[in-house]
């Protein structure tokens, strides 16, 4: 398994600003995902991270609103921009180990008033 | 969209076995079944996961159908502990884009004491 931390674990901002969530890994992986676990809901994939390359994007989620960085194999950012109340979720990141397996970090939750 | 069908919500006894049922009739050969549950307020747990033949480690056993539509995720003693929404997930493996997870929308399991 891998041990996955994420900065900030929650935060509450104003609307029309940005936010950067760290992900960092204690090892080296491939694959990196980004996902939105809104109020009451599932889990949504946004985006797949390799570094090295652009992420690719699931459909509903743009690059403009949510950038990522991925600059080495055990590190990623993903940065909320221009949030809204809408924005407000829980933003995992997950990593894939063997090529078969995700584990998850702890989440970051963020209220947009 | 998810390509597996679950029930809403269950509950079980504690010390009883805790028997969750997934429909997958659409898999493909190359996809495994997995298993993740989510705690309240913390990021997925991975469970176990299967191609085609049963699995079984420390926290649970995986009994997957002949035909491969259909899984059951035991708990052979269930705590209190153990209650979670609870997702099945069909994934390919390999570090390719297959390998991504999409999330329905789990079973809510319920421990009784």
């Amino acid at each position: 398994s891998a041990v996955i931390s994420q900065k900030p674990s929650r935060d509450i901002c104003q609307r029309g600003t940005s936010l950067t969530i760290q992900c960092q890994v204690d090892s080296q992986v491939t694959m990196m995902f980004w996902y939105r676990q809104q109020p009451g809901q599932s889990l949504t994939l946004i985006a797949t991270a390799n570094q090295g390359s652009e992420a690719t994007y699931e459909s509903g989620f743009v690059i403009d609103k949510f950038p990522i960085s991925r600059p080495n194999l055990t590190f990623s950012t993903l940065t909320v921009s221009n949030m809204s109340p809408e924005d407000s979720s829980i933003y995992l990141c997950s990593v894939a180990l063997g090529g078969e397996t995700q584990y998850f970090g702890p989440g970051t939750r963020l209220l947009v008033l | 969209d998810a390509k597996t069908t679950q029930p809403t919500s269950m509950d079980c006894a504690e010390g009883r076995a805790a028997n969750l049922p997934c429909n997958h009739s659409t898999i493909s050969g190359n996809e495994y079944v997995y298993w993740y549950r989510q705690i309240h307020s913390q990021g997925p747990q991975y469970i176990i996961h299967g191609l085609k033949n049963n699995e079984t480690n420390e926290m649970a056993s995986l009994i997957i159908t002949e035909d491969r539509k259909s899984s059951t995720l035991i708990l052979p003693h269930a705590t209190l502990r153990d209650t979670a929404v609870y997702y099945c997930i069909v994934s390919g493996a390999g570090y390719s884009s297959a390998s991504k997870i999409i999330f329905g929308s789990g079973t809510r399991l319920s421990i009784r004491p």
